[in-house]
């Protein structure tokens, strides 16, 4: 299958400071990618959608401002997460799709797990 | 009602045999609808989707479809403890590429 490529696998930060997760598209162009949040021992909740070249479509009750996301190329979408707090620790995870697989499968990326102390 | 129901589990089977994992879904215009596996701190990985009513197999899964009971399941043959992971659920909204994920089943194979 294609290969979305997330980075960083997993980050420790201090309360306050901002976050930037990236989620790249290695061998398609991914037209549209998804953000999800995952705590533990439940499922995937999908934050946001962003399609290249426009702004993100977020879920109702995630704050826009607080999740900034940026999908400035067809290959590379950024999650920053702003002034980052506890309840913020959680397992970030895009997906993209693209021009592999047509336009209904989804491919993940590795995964974020992202720790605010 | 969740757009997408799943039992969360655990289901239990012995080794060797047949896991059957159930999912619902809500939007009646659904048109596609997959099965994710996702192992404790992972990401999902595919397993399958399935667009058409009926069965599709591949290898030791086979992934069934009814759209007038708004059904698709997923049968794992010849269970073994790798398979032991968190099954997803998912389906693509109508009209979009929005995909909605059940909660997930958790599958334990015994050996």
């Amino acid at each position: 299958g294609a290969v979305v490529s997330q980075h960083p696998s997993w980050v420790i930060c201090k309360s306050g400071t901002s976050v930037k997760i990236e989620c790249r598209s290695l061998d398609f162009q991914a037209t549209t990618m998804f953000w999800y949040r995952q705590f533990p021992k439940q499922s995937l909740m999908l934050m946001a959608t962003s399609n290249e070249g426009s702004k993100a479509t977020y879920e109702q009750g995630v704050e826009k401002d607080k999740f900034l996301i940026n999908h400035a190329s067809l290959t590379l979408s950024t999650l920053t997460v702003t002034s980052a707090h506890p309840e913020d620790s959680s397992f970030y995870i895009c997906s993209a799709v693209g021009d592999r697989g047509g336009d209904t499968e989804a491919f993940f990326g590795q995964g974020t797990r992202l720790t605010v102390v | 009602q969740k757009e997408v129901e799943q039992n969360s589990g655990p289901l239990s089977v012995p080794e060797g045999a047949i896991a059957s994992l159930n999912c619902t879904y809500s939007d009646r215009g659904s048109q596609s609808f997959f099965w994710y596996r996702q192992y404790s701190g992972k990401s999902p990985e595919l397993i399958m989707f399935i667009y058409s009513n009926g069965d599709k197999e591949d290898g030791r899964f086979t992934a069934q479809l009814n759209k007038a009971s708004q059904y698709v399941s997923l049968l794992i043959r010849d269970s073994q403890p790798s398979d032991s992971a968190t099954y997803l659920c998912a389906v693509k909204s109508t009209g979009g590429f929005k995909t909605i994920f059940g909660a997930g089943t958790r599958l334990f194979v015994k050996a």
